[in-house]
């Protein structure tokens, strides 16, 4: 199963662009790349899913190279309220449902 | 909206005490999924069920047992908790298709003293 390698924490303030890489080196051809963000005391919740080149929707952008064994999550003008733990997850399309999650990205976000 | 419930938000019990943590989901998900959480380790999985009776192993059911008799309710079972079970307790679920997204639960803080 691919097992997926995030930075541990990272620091920005608030109105910067923040770009988190994770990395999947296994990753198969049936794998779709997911992240999640989880705020304190709450269970992490779906912000966007990739598995080729770039997608974007009213949160973030996903941008997956040609090789697909890493991914970057970015995050325009961040704010206070965007300070979370977020997770890549590698999603074995279909063929399993055993999905494992990373260590994740504590990103703090100051003012 | 889906709502994934966990019946309980902290428990408190005793070493040896045998532990139930119930989770409901109200989306007719057939995936579901138990997570512990723990400070530096993330998420890791300790049991899942794709169908009712049906389970499979996760990263970590050592000391965990899990019940689907229902659809929509996945419990985990401590049979005799003890003190490394302390954590924080995540269910989820999704449908079953192709990189459906994880519903999550807003978790179970159990401490095990």
């Amino acid at each position: 199963l691919a097992k997926t390698t995030q930075p541990i924490s990272m620091d920005s303030y608030e109105g910067q662009e923040v770009n988190i890489t994770c990395s999947h080196n296994n990753i198969a051809t049936n794998d779709y790349i997911t992240w999640y963000q989880q705020f304190p005391s709450q269970g992490p919740r779906f912000i966007i899913q990739g598995y080729k080149t770039k997608v974007t929707n009213e949160v973030a952008s996903l941008f997956i190279p040609a090789d697909r064994k890493s991914s970057t999550l970015s995050l325009p003008r961040v704010s206070l309220s965007d300070t979370a733990v977020y997770y890549c997850l590698v999603d074995l399309g279909g063929a399993t449902n055993k999905l494992i999650f990373g260590t994740g990205t504590l990103l703090a976000v100051q003012p | 909206d889906v709502k994934v419930t966990q019946s309980s938000r902290y428990l408190v019990k005793r070493t040896g005490e045998k532990v139930f943590l119930e989770c409901v989901q109200d989306m007719d998900h057939e995936n579901m999924f138990w997570y512990r959480q723990d400070p530096g380790l993330g998420l890791r999985l300790i049991y899942f069920s794709y169908d009712v009776k049906m389970k499979e192993k996760g990263d970590i059911p050592e000391g965990y047992s899990v019940s689907r008799e229902k659809k929509e309710r996945f419990s985990l079972i401590l049979e005799s908790a003890s003190t490394n079970q302390t954590s924080m307790y995540l269910c989820a679920s999704t449908v079953y298709r192709n990189n459906s997204p994880l519903h999550f639960g807003n978790g179970t803080r159990l401490t095990v003293t």
